[in-house]
């Protein structure tokens, strides 16, 4: 598969609890981006990885999300405490080099806080 | 603050005919536009694209227009096909290498054959 990868495809957990959600970009694409989807809202831009560093993290709704990227390739954003409002779909994507690269994204993380 | 709009958050076109989508946006040091289309239980996929140095960009059945004045792009989609059937973000973005990209919520098109 030469696409964007994103796992887990679905998660379910409990308020309170820490999650981790992992993206595999496109092999070669620097940049990296993270997206939520939450229901019947748009895209929510989250953070953006040129390599390993994040220029723009103004998009993290708190400070209990996190994300790090390391070798220049997986990401992973992490939630701690995870309230009920975090449910949403998580969307990984990467492209070429830049923002106006085309982005491609992943199929997403659905992640249920109950 | 929503920056950019996509009002109509439903659209139902009969195939064969155009589907116009529609979005506006506030902030005029927004200078790419993008359109994404999104299947259920799939991420979006990038669609077609235009820098504000230019007012049209056609991609086969896909051509997006921009307004700069009225801070207006839509999406044509000619002829409509039942499997365009999906949601429809429009994105924007200020510069050339820009972290800000901001999307619309989105607006589910309907083809039917």
């Amino acid at each position: 598969g030469a696409g964007v990868s994103q796992s887990p495809s679905n998660k379910v957990t409990e308020k309170g609890k820490d999650v981790e959600l992992r993206c595999d970009p496109i092999s070669g694409h620097t940049a990296l981006y993270w997206y939520r989807q939450s229901l019947g809202q748009g895209l929510e831009f989250l953070i953006y990885f040129q390599g390993n560093s994040a220029p723009d993290k103004s998009g993290l709704p708190s400070d209990r999300f996190s994300a790090e990227r390391t070798g220049g390739s997986v990401s992973t954003l992490t939630i701690q405490r995870t309230q009920q409002e975090d449910s949403a779909v998580y969307l990984c994507a990467s492209s070429l080099n830049s923002f106006t690269d085309t982005q491609y994204f992943g199929p997403g993380t659905r992640l249920t806080v109950l | 603050d929503q920056q950019v709009k996509q009002n109509s958050p439903s659209l139902s076109v009969q195939e064969g005919r155009i589907s116009i989508l529609n979005c506006d946006y506030t902030n005029s040091m927004f200078d790419y536009f993008l359109w994404y289309k999104k299947y259920p239980a799939e991420g979006p996929t990038f669609l077609i694209s235009i820098s504000s140095i230019k007012d049209k960009n056609e991609d086969g059945r896909f051509t997006v227009f921009l307004n700069k004045s009225a801070k207006h792009l839509s999406l044509h989609i000619v002829p409509s096909q039942p499997g365009d059937s999906a949601v429809y973000f429009c994105a924007a973005s200020r510069g050339t290498n820009n972290n800000d990209m901001r999307f619309g919520a989105g607006t589910r098109l309907t083809v039917k054959p």
